[in-house]
């Protein structure tokens, strides 16, 4: 199956910092990609569809200005998460379609653990 | 909004017991309904994807079924090994967004 990559695995900032997560579709082009978020014990929870070359569709409840995405290419889309606050603590993944596969079927990537301390 | 239910959200076997996953959906009209798996702190591994006009799909030990009319899926691992034991989440699209269920977590036990 296609690959995504998340960068970084782990992450522990300080309150008030920002942190920057990588998502990449390694051998496939996603014009889009899905943002999650999973706290521990919970499903996952989708935050924002991010679309290459325009604006990311934030869901309800979803503070743009705290997440903020970019999807400059074909294959990264990125999630900063500013100001950041131990709320903010999370298991932050993300996804890729693609359409090759027989069907539309959705890849995902490692995760990433954040932890603001 | 699809909403999508896994019962039972835990499930304990020993080796070899075929295991029943669960999964329930809402809206009928969904895209496909894609099955995955999690290891602890770790991101999701496809392992089936349904489509809409399909009835079931199938990979080595593992089938999953679909049933639109009723709204339900069922995902079935024959003779379960100790490295089954993982939580199992199924997800539900409707517009390449997709909607995901609390998960089962299995453990089989050697």
């Amino acid at each position: 199956g296609a690959v995504v990559s998340q960068h970084p695995s782990r992450v522990i900032c300080k309150s008030g910092t920002s942190v920057k997560i990588e998502c990449r579709s390694l051998d496939f082009q996603a014009t889009t990609m899905f943002w999650y978020r999973q706290f521990p014990k919970q499903s996952l929870m989708l935050m924002a569809t991010s679309n290459e070359g325009s604006k990311a569709t934030y869901e309800q409840g979803v503070e743009k200005d705290k997440f903020l995405i970019n999807h400059a290419s074909l294959t990264l889309s990125t999630l900063t998460v500013t100001s950041a606050h131990p709320e903010d603590s999370s298991f932050y993944i993300c996804s890729a379609t693609s359409p090759g596969t027989g069907g539309t079927e959705a890849f995902f990537g490692q995760g990433t653990r954040l932890t603001v301390v | 909004k699809q909403e999508v239910t896994q019962i039972p959200a835990a499930l304990s076997v020993p080796e070899g017991e075929n295991l029943v996953l669960n999964c329930s959906f809402t809206d009928s009209a969904i895209y496909n309904l894609q099955w995955f798996r999690q290891d602890p702190g770790k991101g999701l591994t496809s392992l089936l994807l349904i489509q809409s006009s399909q009835r079931e799909q199938t990979s080595g030990r593992l089938n999953a079924s679909l049933d639109k009319s009723s709204g339900r899926s069922t995902l079935y691992i024959a003779a379960s090994q100790p490295g089954d034991s993982a939580t199992y989440l199924c997800a539900g699209g409707g517009d390449y967004k997709l909607s995901f269920g609390a998960g089962t977590t299995v453990t089989v036990r050697a």
